[in-house]
């Protein structure tokens, strides 16, 4: 079993809508959480991280953690086409000093 | 500030031969990984060192595969010899302790094995 999953996509949503990225782990230890853009031929680039239960808004970006169902997500708020990208998710496994796992990524493409 | 420093950007080889990537973390940061990512595992953790000492190798895939960090400032992976599977981006990435678990990553190495 995968110890981060995420929907492989692609996800398409128009111009101005709400882009909703899910993940899950399978460590119910993890405590700390992250988003991750990546675009084509570029390297990861940090978006969100949470740590605790509940929803953290960053501008278009909102990270929702729940921690009974080991399931994060990311909402992007007014979608626009420069948000086209592979959305990495990203866990610190109870244990593991610094080490992210991870999941497979999650390609969104917004039309305009 | 300078961010992670990667070279080379590119590289093509021939099979058997050996291959040097280079790293500079961010100065200060006492934390440095080597990822790499194919179309097939994604994301991959190789090996981490923590104050230039390795603390878990066990993402390395074989004994062709090794990893140094000789200072703070400076860490290479190398492949010998290389084989076409290990075609892939080579991602070194650091972070500091305190620093909320932020990692940042440079622009990769990407190799391919011919």
């Amino acid at each position: 079993q995968k110890e981060v999953e995420q929907n492989s996509g692609p996800l398409s949503v128009p111009e101005g809508a709400i882009a909703s990225l899910n993940c899950t782990y399978s460590d119910r230890g993890s405590q700390s959480f992250f988003w991750y853009r990546q675009y084509s031929g570029k390297s990861p680039e940090l978006i969100m991280f949470i740590y605790s239960n509940g929803d953290k808004e960053d501008g278009r970006f909102t990270a929702q953690l729940n921690k009974a169902s080991q399931y994060v997500s990311l909402l992007i708020r007014d979608s626009q086409p420069s948000d086209s990208a592979t959305y990495l998710c990203a866990v610190i496994s109870s244990g593991s000093a610094r080490q992210l796992t991870f999941g497979s990524g999650t390609q969104l493409t917004v039309l305009p | 500030d300078a961010g992670v420093i990667q070279s080379p950007r590119h590289e093509v080889t021939e099979m058997g031969q050996e291959v040097t990537l280079r790293c500079k973390p961010i100065s200060g940061h006492d934390y440095l990984f080597w990822y790499r990512q194919t179309m097939m595992r994604g994301l991959e953790l190789l090996i981490y060192f923590n104050n230039n000492v390795p603390i878990d190798d066990s993402g390395m895939p074989e004994d062709r595969f090794s990893a140094k960090m000789p200072n703070a400032s400076f860490s290479t992976l190398k492949i010998q010899p290389s084989e076409p599977r290990d075609s892939a981006v080579y991602f070194c990435a650091s972070t500091r302790q305190g620093s909320g678990n932020t990692i940042y990553f440079g622009e990769g190495s990407w190799l391919t094995v011919v």
